[in-house]
């Protein structure tokens, strides 16, 4: 399968810590994304890293890529109530077709 | 709309039956996808569309499966003699694809479907 593994499956961090989660596959890719979802509905897309890319930040987010060891890390700074979702990573392989990982349930407590 | 619009929201039916998935991506999106999920679960691939190039359908689990997209908008997918493994929510997502790979996707907000 093609499917990216998350870990851990589950988190419960205190507000105002950092969050991280990891995610491996395991054949080369285009690029890699980070989607969170919410009540287990529709997915929202957080920030897509490129191949040739090492780290990216977004506002709280930081992502970082590995190729070499097919990984990548999604680190959530300073973690509010309100970041309680599921997060996945989706992996592009050839042309369009984008698979995603099992997800890691983050519970941000108050 | 504004976003990618799924019907029905709810679909429960009975073991056997035929049911029909509708998606409405966003206007102008060439790229359009399917995935399901189990409850507590990852999304699992079902197809995907994008422009005029044949779909890669890969990930559909079964020839009782089937999806069309008709004038590069709307996208049915079919789910033939339904089982109870099939209850899950389904997940449209449309793209601009522009460009290398799909970029963004925008996803509606899932049809349930429940088989008994």
């Amino acid at each position: 399968s093609q499917q990216g593994e998350e870990d851990p499956q589950a988190l419960s961090i205190q507000e105002g810590e950092n969050a991280t989660m990891n995610c491996s596959y395991k054949t080369s890719i285009n690029n890699l994304q980070w989607y969170r979802q919410n009540s287990g509905r529709g997915l929202v897309h957080l920030i897509l890293i490129r191949s040739n890319e090492r780290e990216k930040h977004s506002g709280r987010l930081r992502v970082t890529l590995d190729t070499s060891k097919k990984s990548s890390s999604l680190l959530i700074t300073a973690s509010r109530a309100a970041d309680t979702a599921s997060y996945f990573c989706a992996t592009e392989y050839s042309s369009y077709k984008l698979i995603f990982g099992s997800g890691t349930r983050l519970l941000v407590r108050p | 709309g504004a976003g990618v619009s799924q019907s029905p929201s709810n679909k429960v039916t009975e073991k056997g039956k035929d049911v029909e998935l509708r998606c409405d991506p966003i206007s102008g999106h060439t790229a359009l996808y399917w995935y399901r999920q189990s409850l507590g679960q990852g999304l699992e691939f079902l197809i995907y569309f994008q422009g005029n190039s044949a779909p890669d359908k890969s990930g559909l689990p079964s020839d009782r499966f089937s999806a069309e997209r008709t004038g590069g908008s709307v996208s049915t997918l079919t789910i033939q003699r339904t089982q109870q493994e099939d209850s899950a929510v389904y997940l449209c997502a449309s793209s601009l694809a522009r460009g290398m790979g799909p970029g963004e996707l925008f996803f509606g907000e899932g049809s349930r479907l429940t088989v008994l």
